[in-house]
């Protein structure tokens, strides 16, 4: 069982610059989250998806945030352009069903640094 | 929106002894989980309650969940050097569209 995957683990980038975060759910895993964790807010929801269709996107800041599904085996969370209050740790993850009836498994996150 | 209010928000304890953290809420919550995140990992799913008054136990681990349904506490017992980390409550509200609401952690140290 290789969990969610995530790339890369780390990405330092400078202002402006386009930010690609790239995750694998658990194969049959039909719900899919994209979460950002800070000290100072703590881990929240962007989006998340259910069978490759977003269900809720409330969450995504501002327009410069976007997040794609195209498959069930692959998300990406794109950034552009970025800004450095965006640096925090990005974590996808994946369940079964919806949330909290069965366990999110989170990927190890990519920690974002942008200069 | 939903806040979840979880305290102590750190801890810093002898190994071998007991300890007690929990979360609370303004409005009732129809699942609680508590999570444990190790550095430079995600938080891993601990213990999982569905029902109001439910204590489930995972090994040192019990939780449970309030008879209210706006609170959760968590007990580790005779805390051992891996417990170290940042343990977060969950809470998920079917009026919220399902959401899951983290706290803010609270991050244990234990001293060997």
């Amino acid at each position: 069982d290789a969990g969610v995957i995530q790339s890369p683990r780390h990405e330092v980038t400078e202002m402006g610059q386009e930010v690609t975060l790239r995750c694998k759910p658990i194969s049959g895993h039909d719900y899919l989250f994209w979460y950002r964790q800070t000290m100072m807010r703590g881990l929240e929801l962007l989006i998340y998806f259910n069978n490759n269709v977003p269900i809720d996107d409330s969450g995504m800041p501002e327009d410069r945030f976007s997040a794609k599904m195209p498959n069930a085996s692959f998300s990406t969370l794109k950034i552009q352009p970025s800004e450095p209050r965006d640096s925090a740790v990005y974590f996808c993850a994946s369940s079964l069903v919806g949330q909290g009836r069965s366990p999110l498994h989170f990927g190890n996150g990519t920690r974002l640094t942008v200069t | 929106g939903q806040q979840l209010n979880q305290s102590p928000q750190s801890m810093f304890i002898q190994e071998g002894e007991d300890v007690s953290m929990n979360c609370t809420s303004s409005s009732i919550f129809n699942t609680w989980l508590w999570y444990k995140q190790d550095p430079g990992e995600g938080p891993v799913l601990l213990i999982a309650l569905y029902k109001a008054g439910e204590l489930t136990s995972n090994g040192r681990l019990t939780a449970q969940f309030g008879i209210t349904r706006k609170d959760s506490f968590l007990n580790i017992s005779a805390s051992i050097p891996s417990d170290v980390g940042i343990y977060f409550c969950a809470g998920q509200s079917f009026n919220q569209g399902g959401k899951l609401i983290f706290g803010q952690g609270t991050e244990l140290s234990v001293k060997p």
